[in-house]
């Protein structure tokens, strides 16, 4: 309802294989993030984007990249899946005037398992 | 770095009664906005309420408040009259730079019928 959407929503995958999840929003919104959700850490920014073909790294990039082609689609890619990525994803996305102070908007996560 | 600090990993209040979950943060900025998110068992983000920190007046959502103490650098979220549909996750965050969210670890509140 809220013009965000991850997919999948579930995924078991074997360490090592390489793992694409997508990120799409229908608002328009400029700025996107992925973070990853783990007990006792609350939510982490791994990588943001600021508009077409522009990312920057969050605070735990590592083994992660990112790409974003088009205003409304970003895949996070986990390059060679390992178990300490077994997570949950959240991707969200946030209007793009600095000072409107809103929060962001999540899409519903993906519960990623790595085997 | 900005850091978000929630000191109770776990709390638990009685139906109809008042809970205050605690939140406290690390910056050198004078601008900046800070927000509880609550996150159900079905996983999604929701904003319960947000603060501007140029502003001195508590934010307000029904039965959630705030008190913002900004000198002391804490943000605490008290929901009142608490019910069965409260018993989440609850997140503060802080809003850094261009537009990252920096969360704390979370508190999960349990309502006792």
């Amino acid at each position: 309802d809220a013009g965000i959407t991850q997919s999948p929503r579930h995924k078991v995958t074997e360490t090592g294989t390489p793992v694409t999840l997508r990120c799409h929003q229908t608002e328009n919104h400029r700025y996107m993030y992925w973070y990853r959700q783990d007990p006792g850490h609350g939510l982490r920014l791994i990588h943001y984007s600021y508009g077409v073909k522009d990312t920057d790294k969050g605070e735990v990039s590592d083994g992660y990249s990112v790409s974003r082609s088009k205003t409304e689609d970003f895949l996070l890619t986990l390059e060679s899946a390992t178990s300490s990525q077994t997570s949950v994803y959240f991707c969200a996305i946030s209007e793009s005037w600095v000072g409107r102070g809103y929060g962001y908007t999540f899409g519903s996560g993906t519960r990623l398992t790595v085997v | 770095a900005q850091t978000v600090t929630q000191s109770q990993p776990e709390m638990s209040v009685q139906e109809a009664e008042t809970v205050t979950l605690s939140c406290t943060y690390d910056t050198s900025e004078s601008d900046y906005y800070l927000f509880w998110y609550k996150q159900p068992p079905s996983r999604q983000m929701i904003l319960v309420i947000r603060q501007e920190a140029y502003k001195q007046q508590n934010a307000t959502e029904n039965r959630f408040s705030v008190n913002f103490q900004k000198a002391a650098k804490s943000f605490s979220l008290k929901i009142s009259d608490s019910q069965l549909g409260d018993a989440a996750m609850y997140f503060c965050a802080y809003r850094l730079g261009a537009q990252k969210l920096v969360f704390g670890q979370g508190t999960r509140l349990t309502i006792n019928p």
